[in-house]
């Protein structure tokens, strides 16, 4: 299947260290998105990186796409304590449907 | 910033009832999604529609959900007859064409007793 995988699935910091959390995905794709999702609630959208792009930036949020590996990672750069949440990568091909990984929890310890 | 809605936050229904997800897209945008996520699980996609029609769906989609979009506005689910295992958060996500980003709503917690 084309599922994104993260890694890994939990991680746990202090506040004001940088949190790298790491994708994989087993088919080629069009599009990688990450997104944000706070306990109980809805994803919001962070980033999309399309296929011919290697890096993305958006504030303190670093992505990285590496279609060689199949794998996208994004980090979080000076973690803050509202940054604790799931975070999923989702792919798609082309066609609408998005398909997502089992998320990365965070913890941003104050 | 414009942003999806969804009613209701939580419906609690009995097992064989009909429910209906209502949710408000984002206004300039022309495809639409319905995804659920079980609790605990990763977010799983239903169906997108385009142009007044179901452009995909998946094999969870059977014959038991439909959607509609029923005026200008709102974009609903509805599941006939729920059955336990329906019991999840259903959002609904809208976008534009170009590059696929999808725009989510806060989600409906379904709870089928």
């Amino acid at each position: 299947s084309q599922q994104g995988e993260e890694d890994p699935q939990a991680l746990s910091i202090q506040e004001g260290e940088n949190a790298t959390m790491n994708c994989s995905y087993k088919t080629s794709i069009n599009n990688l998105q990450w997104y944000r999702q706070n306990s109980g609630r809805g994803l919001v959208h962070l980033i999309l990186i399309r296929s011919n792009e290697r890096e993305k930036h958006s504030g303190r949020l670093r992505v990285t796409l590496d279609t060689s590996k199949k794998s996208s990672s994004l980090l979080i750069t000076a973690s803050r304590a509202a940054d604790t949440a799931s975070y999923f990568c989702a792919t798609d091909r082309g066609a609408q449907k998005l398909v997502f990984g089992q998320g990365t929890r965070l913890t941003i310890n104050p | 910033e414009p942003e999806v809605t969804q009613t209701p936050s939580h419906q609690v229904t009995q097992m064989g009832q009909e429910v209906i997800l209502r949710c408000v897209p984002i206004s300039n945008h022309l495809y639409f999604y319905w995804y659920r996520q079980i609790l605990g699980q990763k977010v799983e996609f239903l169906v997108s529609f385009y142009n007044n029609e179901i452009s995909e769906k998946s094999e969870i989609f059977d014959d038991q959900f439909s959607v509609e979009r029923p005026d200008g506005s709102n974009f609903t689910l509805k599941i006939r007859s729920t059955k336990l295992e329906d019991s999840a958060m259903y959002f609904c996500a809208s976008g534009t064409r170009g590059y696929n980003e999808q725009f989510f709503g806060p989600g409906t917690r379904l709870t089928v007793l």
